[in-house]
């Protein structure tokens, strides 16, 4: 399967404990995505790479929250002192740069704080 | 990115048609109009996009009213496996690519 993988696709962890998802894209695309979902809402943009380089973070990103694309391939994505609040599915998506700009999402990682 | 209003869910018999509305009222000559939906439990899937000529693809059709204020998603023989949250998206292409979801329709196909 060479679509976009995300793991681990469920974490469960204590309010205070750091937490940190990886998301593999598809291969040739250089854009990566991040979007954070609650139940009954729709996904929200947190922030996206093109190659190595973090283009924009949006204002929901806290200074809890930090991400990473070493190398241009792989993305993670750690949450420190995790609140209840964070719990939600945390979706990667990834696109070509040029061309449709359609996104290809993984499954997500659902975080549950406790 | 200009908003977008969908009715909050629809039923759909299983075989039948299913048409899903879209207005986006305020939307500007260089955005385009995306569908995306998502199955519980998955992430979104892309479905299909259009400019302002009417666009069909293996999933589905787009329908862009003439002055591009509304479309119509259209899931020719809608099957169970169609039930999901569709969400209309418009966004410009010289943007960044993120993608501003709404609530969506959710769809219900029933047998």
């Amino acid at each position: 399967d060479t679509g976009v993988s995300q793991n681990p696709r469920h974490k469960i962890t204590k309010r205070g404990q750091n937490v940190t998802f990886r998301c593999d894209p598809i291969s040739e695309h250089n854009r990566l995505y991040w979007y954070r979902q609650t139940l009954g809402q729709g996904p929200e943009f947190l922030t996206y790479f093109q190659n190595e380089a973090q283009l924009e973070k949006s204002r929901l990103l806290s200074d809890r929250f930090s991400a990473e694309r070493p190398k241009g391939s792989f993305s993670t994505l750690e949450i420190q002192r995790t609140e209840q609040g964070d719990s939600a599915m945390y979706l990667c998506a990834s696109s070509l740069e040029e061309g449709t700009y359609e996104q290809y999402f993984g499954p997500g990682t659902r975080l549950t704080v406790t | 990115d200009a908003k977008t209003t969908q009715p909050p869910s629809m039923d759909c018999a299983e075989g039948r048609a299913a048409n899903l509305p879209c207005n986006h009222s305020t939307i500007s000559g260089n955005e385009y109009v995306y569908w995306y939906r998502q199955i519980h439990s998955q992430g979104p899937q892309y479905i299909i996009h259009g400019l302002k000529n009417n666009e069909t693809n293996e999933m589905a059709s787009l329908i862009i009213t003439e002055d591009r204020k509304s479309s119509t998603l259209i899931l020719p023989h809608a099957t169970l496996r169609d039930t999901a949250v569709y969400y209309c998206i418009v966004r410009g292409y010289s943007n960044t690519g993120k993608l501003i979801f709404g609530q969506g329709t959710t769809l219900q196909v029933k047998p």
